[in-house]
């Protein structure tokens, strides 16, 4: 089974504090993606990458940025925490081969910032 | 990517058939119907998809009109772990990562004991 992972379920952090988010698959996949959900918004992308230490924005990238230095691994950065990146942050991985129709998805992250 | 529309809740009884509509009348040919669901606390989980033939597979079938304007998912046996936002997506396959999932609101479907 495709298995995607994130560091924690559950993060508290203050405002201003740097706040890593990292997500590892394990199914030698290409694509990797960063998605925060919030009520009334459905999921929203932020980033996502097709390679390793290639990357591109998604809808909402402002205030974040991310890192992938290895295929497995792929992280997201806040740089200066704010009270509106308190969300739900959910990874994905999708292969890129062509036709691909599966994105898996983790289990995501409740980050909340005090 | 075309839009998809969804109605924002359902109830369904335990033991019956769920039926999900979604309604998507700017579909483009090459873009498939894709639909997956998030359970409380949980990260989405594809469930099935189609292009214009109906699918069915151990999860669930998928029924889409032939003029492809709007599909069905259809739960045979809904049970209380099928409760959970269900979200219809249009989109094609190809074009790799930039060829991005868009996630509404889905619909919330509870199922009844």
């Amino acid at each position: 089974d495709v298995k995607v992972t994130q560091s924690s379920r559950y993060l508290v952090k203050r405002t201003g504090e740097k706040v890593f988010l990292e997500c590892v698959q394990d199914m030698d996949h290409e694509n990797m993606f960063w998605y925060r959900q919030d009520p009334g918004l459905g999921l929203r992308l932020i980033y996502f990458s097709y390679d390793v230490k290639m990357k591109e924005k998604g809808d909402i990238p402002e205030g974040y940025s991310v890192s992938r230095e290895k295929k497995e691994r792929f992280s997201l950065i806040l740089e200066s925490a704010s009270t509106n990146q308190t969300s739900m942050y959910l990874c994905a991985s999708s292969p890129e081969s062509a036709g691909a129709h599966e994105q898996y998805f983790g289990p995501g992250t409740r980050l909340t910032v005090t | 990517d075309a839009k998809t529309t969804q109605p924002p809740s359902m109830d369904c009884a335990e033991g019956r058939a769920a039926n999900l509509p979604c309604n998507h009348s700017t579909i483009s040919g090459n873009e498939y119907v894709y639909w997956y669901r998030q359970i409380h606390s949980q990260g989405p989980q594809y469930i099935i998809h189609g292009l214009k033939n109906n699918e069915t597979n151990e999860m669930a079938s998928l029924i889409i009109t032939e003029d492809r304007k709007s599909s069905t998912l259809i739960l045979p046996h809904a049970t209380l772990r099928d409760t959970a936002v269900y979200y219809c997506i249009v989109r094609s396959p190809y074009g790799g990562a930039t060829n991005k999932l868009i996630f509404g609101t889905g619909t919330l479907l509870a199922v009844q004991p």
